[in-house]
């Protein structure tokens, strides 16, 4: 069974603050996204990384997938309350049976 | 285009009772998958249909269930309802099968049950 492991749990940080959140696991993936869910909303993808040592930009949020292709990182610049959520990493194997990480919270406060 | 239906939104059932959702994919994608969030677990996959048949199934009793229609919509149904069962229902689409496929979700149903 592959797992991927999220930390923190929790993030709680003020307006303008940067922040790093991290996606690991034993496992090699051929492919991860990450998703930002709002409370009573479905998770939204963000980003698909799927080349070892891959950087994506979305704006403030620069997404890395592991050289071996084992775990993955989201920075996010100066945060701001709209990116308050849970981020979600998820690794694929079949489309439709994605390994989901138990996510991040994360609260900017302004 | 339209993004993934899910109904009901909200849903409130009594123990022992059973319910339906429903999902309506993305046009064009043929691969529904269904999950359960919690709290306490997170998201567990539930089970994958693709062109009516389904592919994959994870770790959840018999009292679950699901099928797709030709048109790919998918329902999944739940019987004799726990109180365990309350939690956020998501339906996700993809376009095809196959690694590196990314997924798309609803926006849920949330079901209650007392």
């Amino acid at each position: 069974t592959q797992l991927l492991e999220q930390s923190p749990q929790f993030l709680s940080i003020q307006e303008g603050e940067n922040l790093t959140v991290y996606c690991n696991s034993s496992s090699v993936f051929s492919s991860l996204q990450w998703y930002r869910q709002e409370p009573g909303e479905g998770p939204v993808l963000l980003v698909t990384v799927v080349t070892g040592g891959e950087v994506k930009k979305l704006k403030r949020l620069t997404f890395q997938f592991g050289d071996a292709r084992k775990d993955s990182s989201l920075h996010i610049t100066a945060a701001q309350p709209g990116d308050t959520g849970l981020y979600l990493c998820a690794g694929g194997g079949n489309a439709g049976k994605s390994t989901f990480g138990d996510g991040t919270t994360l609260t900017v406060k302004p | 285009k339209a993004g993934v239906t899910q109904t009901p939104r909200y849903l409130i059932k009594t123990r022992g009772q059973q319910v339906t959702l429903s999902c309506s994919p993305i046009s064009g994608h043929r691969s529904v998958s269904w999950y359960q969030q919690t709290p306490g677990q997170g998201l567990q996959f539930l089970f994958e249909y693709f062109s009516e048949t389904q592919r994959n199934k994870g770790n959840f009793p018999g009292r679950f269930s699901g099928r797709q229609f030709s048109n790919s919509r998918s329902e999944m149904n739940v019987s004799t309802l726990e109180l365990g069962d309350s939690a956020l229902y998501l339906c996700a689409s993809s376009s095809r099968q196959g690694r590196g496929t990314e997924a798309f979700f609803g926006q849920g149903t949330r079901l209650t049950v007392v």
